[in-house]
């Protein structure tokens, strides 16, 4: 059974532009979250999308914004990078069932804005 | 609102010592527990889950927790640090309600001293 998958694994961007990173969950998960790491904030929730529709939604500027597809998958947006915004950025998935709630990562996109 | 304290955001121990890293929860429900492993450049992987039932679970590569409703905590401990165990650890909470998004600590790296 394969796992999360995050495309790309790395993204050098420039302060300005704008960057899609994409998920693709384990199958038959529908639950898939976004999360932001960095060495200062540690790991940071992003938003949540279940069966195309946002769930939860973190702490973070409207800059960032995500979608998920009728397959799962998932795509984040952040638009008009800034340097604060380079980060590792992880994806989970899960079944969101009960006794199964467990997430699932996948290796992460390391964005990198100079 | 569920919450996750992590004490200490690094430790370390000798080769062949105990391992011990401490997690302290909040929650007005019965909480579902979770301890996650991160290497270097990879995503999170799950070591070991409470969700009901015996109170002491057991994980991959050697480490374990037990859950203290009384102390509301959950530590991680493993009898003999190994090497390989270097890694930052991350203690997780979520509830299954309508808001069950999975809660995180800001982990604790483990250095393991030769």
């Amino acid at each position: 059974k394969a796992g999360v998958t995050q495309t790309p694994r790395y993204l050098i961007k420039t302060r300005g532009q704008q960057v899609t990173l994409s998920c693709s969950p384990i199958s038959g998960h529908r639950s898939v979250s976004w999360y932001q790491q960095t060495p200062g904030q540690g790991l940071q929730f992003l938003f949540e999308y279940f069966s195309e529709t946002q769930r939860n939604k973190g702490n973070f500027p409207g800059r960032f914004s995500g979608r998920q597809f009728s397959n799962s998958r998932s795509e984040m947006n952040v638009s008009t990078l800034e340097l604060g915004d380079s980060a590792l950025y992880l994806c989970a998935s899960s079944l969101r069932a009960r006794d199964k709630n467990e997430a699932f990562f996948g290796q992460g996109t390391r964005l990198t804005v100079v | 609102a569920q919450s996750v304290t992590q004490l200490g955001s690094h430790v370390s121990v000798s080769e062949g010592a105990l391992v011990l890293l401490r997690c302290n929860y909040s929650s007005s429900v019965p909480p579902y527990l979770f301890w996650y492993v991160q290497y270097p450049n990879q995503g999170l992987q799950l070591l070991l889950k409470y969700t009901t039932g015996a109170t002491l679970v057991k994980g991959i590569n050697g480490f374990e927790a037990e859950f203290k409703k009384s102390e509301t905590s959950f530590h991680l401990t493993k009898p003999s640090a190994h090497m390989s165990d270097a890694a930052e650890y991350f203690c997780a909470v979520s509830v299954m309600n309508r808001d069950d998004k999975i809660i995180f600590g800001k982990g604790t790296r483990l250095h393991i001293l030769p």
